[in-house]
């Protein structure tokens, strides 16, 4: 069954750095995006970019770049997304989540999530 | 970027009662809209996509409408497993943008 595994969660101190894993399994890595999805506390969702592991490819929210790098590894059917220069406004679940795409881009739905990670930025 | 606005912010219904949430975009996204449904401390689950079409395994009480810019979710027979938060997003262009929520209440 197709399951996506997030790594555990972080405390970070204003200004570090985050790096959030999600291996795939029970599906063919290279044939679906995907997506990294933000939740702050008490919050609503916010799609943060994507990546095609086929060919790395990614598109990233404008209010991220600069920020945000998004990679795979596709030897372990993993995909990374890395955050730098951490605010407080960081502090969130971050989900990873399965899509297809095909040459017009991401317009599917995202049909499986990772299980979340909470990161927290605090001094 | 495509805004995504739904209504009501929150409603209280009771068990059985006939419940509909209303998702609009800034600009037409055909059908590329799906509804996803998240419980506290949950992760979102995919409830329909494609703006209608019911994801494998959802109860069939849960339907979708709607193209263009205007959409409607409608639970037809409120379940207690039902009470959470539900989102629409829209997967026309990046980048992909979700409503703000609709949280579902017991009265």
């Amino acid at each position: 069954q197709v399951q996506l595994v997030q790594s555990g969660a972080e405390v970070k101190k204003p200004g570090a750095s985050v790096k959030v894993s999600c291996k795939a399994s029970g599906y063919t890595f290279t044939t679906y995006g995907i997506c990294w999805v933000r939740q702050a506390p008490g919050q609503g969702l916010e799609w943060m970019g994507w990546i095609s592991p086929y060919n790395g490819n990614t598109n990233y929210a404008q209010n991220l770049q600069g920020r945000v790098t998004m990679s795979t590894d596709t030897s372990t059917s993993t995909a990374y997304m890395d955050l730098r220069s951490l605010r407080s406004d960081d502090t969130a679940v971050y989900y990873c989540a399965r899509h297809y795409y095909d040459d017009r881009g991401p317009q599917y739905p995202f049909d499986y999530w990772g299980q979340g990670t909470l990161v927290t930025v605090s001094s | 970027d495509i805004q995504m606005t739904q209504s009501p912010s929150s409603l209280s219904a009771s068990v059985g009662d006939r419940v509909t949430i209303t998702c609009r975009a800034s600009q037409s996204i055909s059908r590329y809209l799906n509804w996803y449904q998240q419980k506290p401390g949950k992760v979102p689950k995919l409830l329909i996509y494609a703006a209608s079409s019911l994801q494998s395994g959802v109860p069939s009480r849960f339907s979708g409408r709607g193209s263009g810019t205007d959409f409607t979710l409608t639970i037809s027979s409120l379940q207690p497993e039902d009470f959470a938060t539900y989102y629409c997003q829209q997967s026309y262009s990046t980048p992909l943008t979700f409503g703000g929520g609709t949280k579902v209440e017991i009265k």
